[in-house]
């Protein structure tokens, strides 16, 4: 089973729209982390935010937010007034508490149009 | 600066060579990984290591065999190359927990003529 589900393959919107990246997530553990990272047309990975499970506080930087909820096992990317240079592969993953592995969504790749 | 580098970034070869990636980090971390993405993007993991020893090894062609010198390295060899395994190879690295964030290296983009 996927313990990462990212439903929404492709997005496109206008710039200066708003668009929210849903994660889903499935796992037993009481302690666990999630992840976003970026991935634009030039191909690195970066980082974007960690959040533990014991901290449903919404965080917000500049235009990006995200929104953990526990009661839904959802952990939503939202930007607000998209850029052109939003555009990109995003990807959700999973850390259990146990166990070294990462566990990544299929991506969502988000196209902003000019 | 790099935190993490691997090289070499791009790679052309033909099929039934062998071929090896390279990937080393300064950040200190004990543990590594190598991913595989494939042209729709997914990432899969394929290796990782902690302090040199072996931990995950997922199904994968046993033409594949990384290497950990030490725990500042990871080297990833492809015997007998295929058309199939025309990908991006990414290695991570993070400290060992479940807490800690992965840290990607820039790709090594392998092409199999």
């Amino acid at each position: 089973a996927q313990k990462v589900t990212q439903a929404q393959t492709e997005i496109s919107v206008v710039e200066k729209e708003d668009v929210t990246l849903d994660c889903v997530y499935e796992t037993r553990d009481t302690t666990y982390y999630l992840f976003w990272y970026k991935q634009p047309p030039s191909g690195e990975l970066v980082f974007l935010i960690r959040r533990n499970s014991f901290d449903e506080q919404n965080e917000i930087s500049g235009r990006y937010s995200w929104n953990f909820q526990k009661s839904t096992s959802s952990f939503n990317f939202t930007i607000t007034a998209s850029q052109v240079v939003d555009s990109a592969v995003y990807f959700c993953a999973l850390s259990e508490n146990t166990g070294n592995q990462f566990y990544f969504g299929t991506g969502t790749s988000l196209t902003v149009i000019p | 600066d790099t935190a993490v580098s691997q090289t070499p970034k791009y790679l052309v070869t033909q099929m039934g060579n062998d071929k090896s990636i390279k990937c080393e980090q300064n950040l200190g971390h004990d543990t590594m990984y190598w991913y595989k993405q494939d042209s729709k993007k997914f990432l899969k993991i394929m290796f990782s290591y902690n302090n040199k020893e072996l931990i995950i090894n997922e199904t994968v062609p046993n033409r594949f065999s990384p290497k950990s010198p030490d725990k500042a390295h990871l080297n990833l060899h492809i015997n007998s190359l295929e058309l199939g395994d025309s990908a991006v190879y990414f290695c991570a690295s993070r400290f060992s927990g479940g807490s800690e964030t992965q840290y990607f290296g820039p790709g090594t983009r392998l092409l199999v003529l």
